[in-house]
């Protein structure tokens, strides 16, 4: 079965451009987490998405933004781009929402690159 | 704003020594999970504990929970090269509430 796949895996933008990535959980899976992770530090929420209704949001400003789609992916935008929001953006999938046992299934990434 | 500190932030050992990381807390949290993040990849989940006292072994390595449930500790026993990566503890502090993580302790293991 395949695991939690995001595109693109890599990513090269200028500052003040906007950027869409893309986050397929595993199969059966209805729960969709966004992380920021940069260099040097352990990832950071961002959003939470479930049923295609925002369940929860991180510390990050209006420039991001997320939205769920009936067959469960996941998009992640962030306009007027800076560069300090280079970074991995990693994409977590789990069967439902919440639940302290619940396991978070990582994809690997996409690096996002600012300039 | 619920923190997770992790020491040390980076180790490098010899193969065959034993090691311990800490994931400390101010706050209590309701489960505590470990991961470990290899270079270009994602973080893969480890363990996941959720009562206080509560210990886990997987192969060489052993989890344990505090028992006020604030804090947590990874034993790996005859690291290997193997083990290299980044070892990253994350906490939620109800069932509903996003994960927080540490900053990680990047490891390396020498042959």
């Amino acid at each position: 079965d395949a695991g939690v796949t995001q595109s693109p895996t890599h990513l090269i933008k200028t500052r003040g451009q906007h950027v869409t990535l893309r986050c397929s959980p595993i199969s059966g899976h209805k729960s969709v987490s966004w992380y920021q992770q940069v260099l040097g530090q352990g990832p950071q929420f961002i959003f939470q998405y479930y049923e295609k209704e925002e369940r929860g949001r991180g510390n990050f400003p209006d420039r991001f933004s997320a939205r769920q789609f009936p067959n469960y992916s996941s998009e992640l935008n962030v306009n007027a781009l800076l560069l300090g929001d280079s970074a991995l953006y990693l994409c977590a999938s789990s069967l439902s929402h919440g639940g302290r046992n619940q396991p978070q299934h990582f994809g690997d990434g996409t690096r996002l690159s600012i300039l | 704003t619920q923190l997770l500190e992790q020491s040390p932030q980076f180790l490098s050992i010899q193969e065959g020594e034993n090691l311990t990381v800490y994931c400390n807390s101010s706050s209590v949290f309701s489960s505590l999970q470990w991961y470990r993040q290899e270079p270009g990849e994602g973080p893969v989940l480890l363990v996941t504990v959720v009562t206080g006292g509560e210990v886990k072994k997987l192969k060489r390595l052993t989890f344990q929970f505090g028992d006020a449930r604030k804090d947590s500790s990874l034993h790996i026993t005859a690291a290997q090269p193997g083990d290299t990566g980044l070892y990253l503890c994350a906490g939620r502090n109800s069932g509903n509430t996003p994960l927080v993580f540490g900053k990680g302790t990047r490891l390396s293991v020498i042959a």
